[in-house]
């Protein structure tokens, strides 16, 4: 059974500080999504990860994908208020299937 | 703007009551999947839908039952519903093939159960 761990849960950052978001899931997985939710919201995509070394980046937030230790990062540079958001990553076994989602990252960005 | 389109916002039932909740999926997309989110946790899938056929479910009762249409749209009906059916019900519709295959979420229902 595939599953999905995040940590933190819940992160209270600074203004202008960088921090790193974890994803781990438990089986081979080729594909590993990152979406964005506001509170009372739907998900918005961030990133969609497909390889082992994959890297993206949009703005503050850069997320990679290591296949082999099954882990993907979240990184935040030089956090901002707008970022105040649950980050999910969620992954799917194969082809068609459904994903499964870690719980979240509560990320908190404050003055 | 995903494209996806949910009706309705919000609604509120009583326990034992039935709900439909609706789903219209992008354009060309053949495969629709129902989640369940709890508040303060991760959507929990309910079922897939694949050219309408029910193509994959989770651990969610029988109760629980879809739809999906010829014209991109889609149901989700819960029966006999109970307090903790409570939660943000999100479909996702996806191409179903392509290297990304990427999920698209509707806004999502707000169902209350009192």
């Amino acid at each position: 059974e595939l599953k999905v761990e995040q940590n933190p849960l819940f992160l209270s950052m600074q203004e202008g500080k960088n921090y790193t978001i974890y994803c781990n899931y438990s089986t081979t997985s080729d594909r590993l999504y990152w979406y964005r939710q506001d509170p009372g919201k739907s998900l918005e995509s961030l990133f969609v990860l497909l390889s082992n070394g994959a890297v993206k980046q949009e703005g503050r937030l850069m997320a990679s994908l290591d296949t082999k230790a099954r882990l993907s990062t979240l990184h935040i540079t030089a956090a901002v208020h707008d970022l105040s958001a649950t980050y999910f990553c969620a992954v799917t076994n194969s082809g068609n299937t459904p994903l499964v989602f870690g719980k979240g990252t509560r990320l908190s960005v404050i003055a | 703007e995903t494209g996806v389109t949910q009706s309705p916002t919000h609604l509120i039932k009583t326990r034992g009551q039935q709900v439909t909740l609706r789903c219209s999926s992008q354009s060309g997309h053949n495969t629709v999947s129902w989640y369940q989110q709890a508040l303060g946790q991760g959507p929990q899938f309910i079922f897939q839908y694949y050219r309408e056929e029910e193509n994959g479910r989770g651990n969610f009762p029988p109760r629980f039952s879809g739809l999906q249409f010829p014209n991109y749209s889609s149901e989700l009906n819960v029966n006999a519903l109970e307090l903790d059916d409570s939660a943000l019900y999100l479909c996702a519709s996806n191409p179903g093939t392509g290297v990304y295959n990427e999920q698209f979420f509707g806004p999502g229902t707000r169902l209350t159960v009192l």
